[in-house]
């Protein structure tokens, strides 16, 4: 069964340090999206991307952050300069169209020291 | 924005034992999921559900959108059951989940 792949699992940073988090979306999705939980709380949406570019994002996801599709399979999210509030768990998800099923990988968890 | 509100917000069960876990949400949507994550670990998918029952073993789900609210039924519950339980979902016209605060429930054996 197509699955969502990211890596790395758990990935520990400096505060400071810049941290790219990957994602395998599912192959003929078009929808792709990253999702956040910091310990013991909901999950947050943080931006939604189409056709190469960002369709939607939320308040969180300020400067500090990026996404990018740098190949046909790829899907990343960059943190410029981490902050201890950045820990959390990192969700990529996927769906072949918009509000449809989506698939969500098993998530990285980003730890800032 | 949407509220999304699951009860109840922690539930202890013996292994054996049934439970109803529910979603209710204060906007009309066009697709509600319902995830199983243990902690610091995947959102697991186990009903994408916008509307009307499905069943997968021991697990059920029933979306009445018009009322607005879900419910997930577990059935013989076991101890590999435990973790938390989120609905999620989606409002007409947006493109992204909103979660409810989820259910974190414990299976004794």
């Amino acid at each position: 069964e197509p699955e969502v792949t990211q890596t790395p699992s758990h990935q520990v940073t400096q505060m400071g340090q810049e941290v790219i988090l990957r994602c395998v979306p599912i192959s003929n999705h078009l929808y792709f999206y990253w999702y956040r939980q910091i310990l013991g709380q909901k999950v947050e949406f943080l931006v939604s991307f189409y056709n190469n570019e960002i369709s939607e994002k939320s308040e969180i996801f300020d400067d500090q952050f990026s996404v990018e599709r740098p190949d046909g399979s790829n899907f990343t999210l960059k943190i410029r300069s981490t902050k201890l509030e950045d820990s959390a768990m990192y969700f990529c998800a996927s769906s072949e169209a918009q509000r449809v099923e989506a698939f969500f990988g098993q998530g990285t968890r980003l730890t800032v020291v | 924005g949407i509220q999304v509100e699951q009860s109840p917000p922690d539930l202890i069960l013996q292994e054996g034992a049934n439970s109803t876990l529910r979603c209710n949400f204060s906007d009309s949507v066009n697709n509600l999921q319902w995830f199983h994550q243990i902690p610091w670990g995947q959102l697991i998918n186990l009903f994408y559900i916008p509307s009307g029952t499905k069943q997968n073993g021991r697990l059920s789900a029933t979306t009445v959108a018009t009322e607005r609210y879900s419910l997930l039924y577990i059935s013989s519950s076991q101890t590999t059951d435990s973790g938390v339980y989120f609905c999620a979902v989606v409002v007409w016209n947006f493109n992204k989940f909103y979660f409810g605060s989820g259910t974190k429930l414990n299976v004794k054996p």
